[in-house]
């Protein structure tokens, strides 16, 4: 069965500060893909990144980065220089590879609080 | 680019009653996904659709059904509604030619049962 936890309830940062989300996996695939949304106070799930099982390379997009490490099964989540706007709920997902209509399975999320 | 159409964005209901939630997905895509996101709780998987037949069922009550039509649109039918379906319904479509499974979302429907 998969399983994504998200051992980090709440976190509360002040502004400028980097902050690092932790999501730990457990699936028996080999293929799978696992993904990190971000839901603000206004509800909408944002799609952050996506990454296959097969692609340990981290990721950097501006003020954000991914590290992936299958060994440990951790797919964690950093923010630079962390700002008020990024204040929301994060969700990290997984999901199998089929070809059709595979669900996601989705952490308990982690509502990061970043204060001016 | 168009994205996933939710309506209504917003619906309240008394106890009992019944309500149809609709999504329509991003065009092309063939494969439909509902979940449920209780206050404070992760989007949970209902069920999905591909090419209009049943692929995946989560923990969809039995008080709940959904079908997806001919133009790939999807409804959502729930039935002798509780207090605890109050909770915000996601749709989500996908392409499945794209080799990969990447679920585009819609903005949700919030349900409220009074």
């Amino acid at each position: 069965a998969q399983k994504v936890t998200q051992a980090q309830t709440e976190i509360s940062v002040v502004e400028k500060e980097d902050v690092t989300l932790d999501c730990v996996y457990e699936t028996r695939d080999t293929t799978y893909y696992l993904f990190w949304y971000k839901q603000p106070p206004s509800g909408e799930l944002v799609f952050l990144i996506r990454r296959n099982s097969f692609d340990e390379q981290n990721e950097i997009s501006g003020r954000y980065s991914w590290n992936f490490q299958k060994s440990t099964s951790s797919f964690n989540f950093t923010i630079t220089a962390s700002q008020v706007v990024d204040s929301a709920v994060y969700f990290c997902a997984l999901s199998e590879a089929r070809d059709y209509g595979q669900n996601f399975v989705f952490g308990p999320g982690t509502r990061l609080s970043v204060l001016p | 680019a168009a994205g996933v159409i939710q309506s209504p964005r917003h619906l309240i209901k008394e106890k009992r009653e019944t309500a149809t939630l609709k999504c329509y997905p991003i065009p092309r895509h063939d494969t439909v996904y509902w979940y449920q996101q209780g206050p404070g709780q992760d989007p949970q998987f209902l069920i999905s659709f591909y090419e209009k037949m049943q692929s995946d069922k989560g923990s969809i009550p039995d008080r709940f059904s959904a079908q997806q039509f001919s133009d790939y649109h999807s409804e959502l039918n729930m039935s002798s509604l509780e207090l605890g379906d109050s909770a915000l319904y996601f749709c989500a479509s996908s392409f499945s030619g794209l080799g990969y499974n990447e679920q585009f979302f819609g903005p949700g429907t919030r349900l409220t049962v009074l």
